[in-house]
């Protein structure tokens, strides 16, 4: 079937630190690929999208690459901030109709600290 | 610009009793998805719709209903609530078939 395995939490870090939160799927054909954002009290956010091997999404200085390959699509962030403090979510989704449904992995809890 | 609407924001029910989510989608969107959320879990998708007509459905339980309307807004019915109902309950929206998903903030259901 088709899954997301992200990396267990919280994720425990002081401001201005490198961030990477693993994210590798399983999936039946070629899907695309999310990293959704949680705030306290908030619903979920896009953060940035891949549609296709080698692609990198990026936004607000995360990135994240789409490998085939390993079969992953791992966030990083060169210099957190506390305001970057959430829930981060690694998502697919198969083919390109908009109505497949998203698969959502875990979540791993981002706990930055000045 | 305009997002997803979800109400209400909170509510709170007694066991076995009913409850209605709304969502309203972005102006134009077409499919609407809806996703539960337990505390501390990954959400998980409930069902879709596209131009009204039911186009996917998961672990959405037989005391669920839901169903899209002629304006595109979409109500998620629960009957028979149990205490493993709460949870935080995501409506999604897309416009057919190539955009992602914008999601709501989400309605929490609280069962007591």
């Amino acid at each position: 079937g088709n899954s997301v395995t992200q990396m267990e939490g919280p994720v425990t870090l002081s401001e201005e630190a490198f961030l990477t939160i693993n994210c590798t799927y399983t999936a039946t054909g070629y899907p695309s690929l999310f990293w959704y954002v949680q705030y306290p009290g908030e619903g979920l956010q896009l953060l940035l999208k891949a549609t296709k091997a080698d692609d990198k999404g990026s936004n607000k200085g995360f990135e994240a690459t789409y490998r085939k390959e390993t079969t992953s699509f791992h966030l990083e962030k060169g210099s957190v901030q506390v305001s970057d403090s959430a829930v981060y979510f690694c998502a697919l989704r198969l083919g390109d109709t908009g109505f497949q449904k998203l698969v959502f992995g875990t979540g791993t809890r981002l706990l930055v600290s000045p | 610009a305009a997002g997803v609407i979800q109400s209400p924001r909170h509510l709170i029910k007694e066991k076995r009793e009913t409850a209605t989510l709304k969502c309203y989608p972005i102006p134009r969107h077409d499919t609407v998805y809806w996703y539960q959320q337990g505390p501390g879990q990954d959400p998980q998708f409930l069902i879709s719709f596209y131009e009204k007509m039911q186009s996917d459905k998961g672990s959405i339980p037989d005391r669920f209903s839901a169903q899209q309307f002629s304006d595109y807004h979409s109500e998620l019915n629960m009957s028979s609530l149990e205490l493993g109902d709460s949870a935080l309950y995501f409506c999604a929206s897309s416009l057919g078939g190539s955009t992602e998903a914008f999601f709501g903030q989400g309605t929490r259901l609280t069962v007591v």
